[in-house]
């Protein structure tokens, strides 16, 4: 099945910092995700992107669907963006298989 | 609207005990997800509806059931409550359709097994 590979597992910014996380799969998606999960456990869909690139305010991602990866960029970060951003991806069905995720604490 | 509601928000089982969660939406999805999340790790799916009556197996299904015999409910059930059951269980949902991939999550269920 499909391996979901995200860097870095760990980050810690201060506030206004630009970051950049990655995800990678082991074989081909056309269903890939982008969720954040806050420190109170909610979790939030950020990113439909099988491929191309997408903003919404200060978050953007690019999926580079031939080479199999996906970048999320977190622009001015923000105290609110800490938690943790997972990605997920599929082909051709709604089982999503999740990375084991990127933990971000941002302090001001 | 109140989304994807889950109850309950926390439960204790003893091993053997049997349990329901249950999960409703009010956003007329057609989708719906069952998720556990253990400690440190991503979440991993156990059953999904793609509508009412259809239900499908997911990445980690045994020891749990499922049924879906409304579009607003979609309740899990544990038979025969098992310690690597502890864990914390997601619902959520989405509409169905192109375009409409985006899931929404209740605010989970921590469950944990003595």
């Amino acid at each position: 099945g499909i391996q979901v590979e995200q860097s870095p597992p760990d980050l810690i910014l201060q506030e206004g910092a630009n970051s950049t996380l990655r995800c990678n799969f082991s074989d081909s998606v056309n269903n890939l995700q982008w969720f954040h999960q806050n420190p109170w456990g909610q979790l939030i869909n950020l990113f439909y992107i099988p491929s191309g690139t997408k903003q919404n305010g200060r978050l953007s991602a690019t999926t580079v669907a031939t080479e199999r990866y996906s970048l999320l960029y977190i622009s001015s970060s923000q105290t609110t963006d800490s938690g943790v951003y997972f990605c997920a991806g599929s082909y051709n069905t709604d089982k999503l298989i999740f990375g084991t995720g990127t933990r971000l604490q941002v302090f001001p | 609207n109140a989304g994807v509601t889950q109850t309950p928000k926390f439960r204790i089982l003893k091993i053997g005990q049997s349990m329901t969660l249950q999960c409703t939406q009010d956003m007329n999805h057609n989708y719906m997800y069952w998720y556990r999340q253990d400690p440190g790790m991503g979440l991993k799916l156990i059953y999904y509806s793609v509508g009412a009556g259809i239900t499908d197996k997911g990445e980690v299904p045994n020891g749990y059931n499922v049924s879906r015999s409304t579009t607003e409910d979609f309740p899990l059930r544990l038979e025969l409550a098992a310690p690597s059951q502890t864990s914390v269980y997601f619902c959520a949902s989405r509409p169905g359709g192109q375009g409409t991939y985006e899931q929404y999550f209740g605010p989970g269920t921590r469950l944990t097994v003595t």
